[in-house]
């Protein structure tokens, strides 16, 4: 049974516009959050995490939000850029799963100039 | 990104062949993990080395075999696999202890099993 679902395969949003990408998680242990970028032929690069202690961790253009009542946390990149094109997985994990993170399918993002 | 390194990238093999994945950190962590992507599906995590020590192995079939040497390196061997093992692995190091240890990933060594 996946802990971490992302129900969107796919995204296509205008450059300039914001981009959101949507996780759930069933898990309520779960304490710390985590944003992958990959790109074709290259392996899942780290880009955001957030923990359990906060509701919003912002990095330049990325935000992540997170919502422990609804199990629900978001990815906003503002303004979306076409080199942010990319598949975008979330990670969930810590509590009682030491350092296992569980993966969603990923998004996959296409910005259009 | 040099970080994590994998060797080969590519990879098509016989189901009678014996073949290992070659994986390299070069972050000084101390944890390393082999993870399975299949299409459509999530990454699922096969096995975890914390200071070269196995923690976990995720109901993974024998066929696979892992070994850690050192905290660098990361093998994983292969022997009479099945077509649906085909995929796309993947590993990853992080640093146990220090903060929540986000994981860097290698390229992936893409495997077809024909």
């Amino acid at each position: 049974d996946q802990q971490v679902k992302q129900n969107s395969p796919s995204l296509s949003v205008q450059e300039g516009r914001i981009s959101i990408l949507n996780c759930d998680y069933t898990n309520s242990m779960f304490d710390y959050f985590l944003w992958y970028k990959k790109y074709p032929a290259e392996g899942p690069t780290f880009l955001i995490s957030i923990s359990s202690i906060k509701d919003k961790n912002e990095d330049g253009r990325f935000t992540v939000f997170l919502n422990k009542s609804a199990k629900h946390l978001s990815l906003h990149i503002v303004p979306s850029q076409p080199g942010d094109s990319a598949v975008y997985f979330c990670a969930a994990g810590g509590g009682n799963t030491g350092n296992q993170f569980y993966f969603g399918t990923g998004t996959s993002l296409t910005v259009i100039p | 990104e040099t970080g994590v390194t994998q060797t080969p990238r590519h990879l098509v093999m016989g189901m009678t062949n014996k073949k290992s994945l070659k994986c390299e950190q070069h972050l000084g962590h101390n944890a390393m993990y082999w993870y399975k992507q299949s299409a459509k599906k999530p990454l699922e995590l096969m096995f975890v080395y914390n200071f070269k020590e196995q923690t976990e192995n995720n109901s993974v079939p024998s066929r696979f075999s892992p070994e850690c040497p050192n905290s660098s390196h990361l093998f994983l061997h292969l022997h009479t696999l099945q077509p649906e093992d085909s995929a796309l692995y993947l590993c990853a190091s992080s640093q146990v202890g220090r903060g929540k240890g986000e994981q860097y990933f290698g390229p992936g060594t893409r495997l077809t099993v024909t």
